[in-house]
């Protein structure tokens, strides 16, 4: 079955301590995408990467990193998480920006 | 940078009534304009897009209309069914110099039986 799927689906944390959202696609989609949404803001997109290692800054990149060291794969990275970064976050890929993005289920985090 | 409206925020219709929801860019370089369809504790999923070479297009009871001059485009939904009841939102996506796709805020979209 085509599908992105994310882990964890749920995190609670506490400031300051480094997490990582794991993303894996398995369509062979070169682009993807990492987007947060905030209730009365959409969905913002944080990072997207082109291809393996070609990544480049989307809307909202402060306070996240990202990797592509293959081409399933897309991590995103909070070092040093802060309250202000609770919120729901999406992965998502697709063939090239112009075409459909497959979303995953969502990871849901809440730093106190 | 691409900036992206959404109009209305809610939306309450009648079973069967149409519904309308209108988005505005700003970039006059986005040339491809996706709707998606967010069901409550999913993801979002595409239910049309259109690109810059085309002013309208359909499938079935959804419609999207572009209009590249006024940079604004437009999802119709017809007939519509409870299960149409779900946050919709338009995105912009560059093609060249840019790969970056701007969301607009969503629209709650309420069909009552």
């Amino acid at each position: 079955e085509a599908q992105v799927t994310q882990n964890p689906r749920y995190l609670i944390t506490v400031t300051g301590k480094k997490l990582t959202v794991t993303c894996s696609q398995n369509m062979n989609h070169e682009y993807m995408s990492w987007y947060r949404q905030d209730p009365g803001l959409g969905l913002r997109q944080i990072y997207y990467s082109m291809n393996v290692e070609v990544t480049d800054k989307g809307d909202v990149p402060e306070g996240y990193k990202v990797s592509r060291k293959e081409k399933r794969n897309f991590p995103l990275i909070l070092e040093s998480p802060s309250p202000n970064q609770t919120s729901l976050y999406f992965c998502a890929s697709s063939l090239d920006p112009q075409n459909e993005q497959f979303f995953g289920p969502g990871t849901r985090l809440t730093v106190l | 940078g691409e900036n992206v409206e959404q109009h209305p925020s809610t939306l309450s219709v009648q079973e069967g009534d149409s519904a309308v929801i209108k988005c505005t860019y700003s970039d006059s370089a986005s040339n491809y304009f996706p709707w998606y369809k967010q069901e409550l504790g999913k993801g979002p999923q595409l239910i049309i897009d259109i690109r810059s070479n085309v002013g309208e297009k359909k499938d079935q009871r959804i419609a999207v209309t572009l209009n590249k001059t006024a940079k604004h485009f437009s999802l119709h939904i017809t007939e519509t069914q409870p299960e149409d009841s779900a946050v919709y939102f338009c995105a912009a996506s560059e093609g060249t110099g840019g790969f970056k796709t701007i969301f607009g805020a969503g629209t709650r979209l309420f069909v009552k039986a």
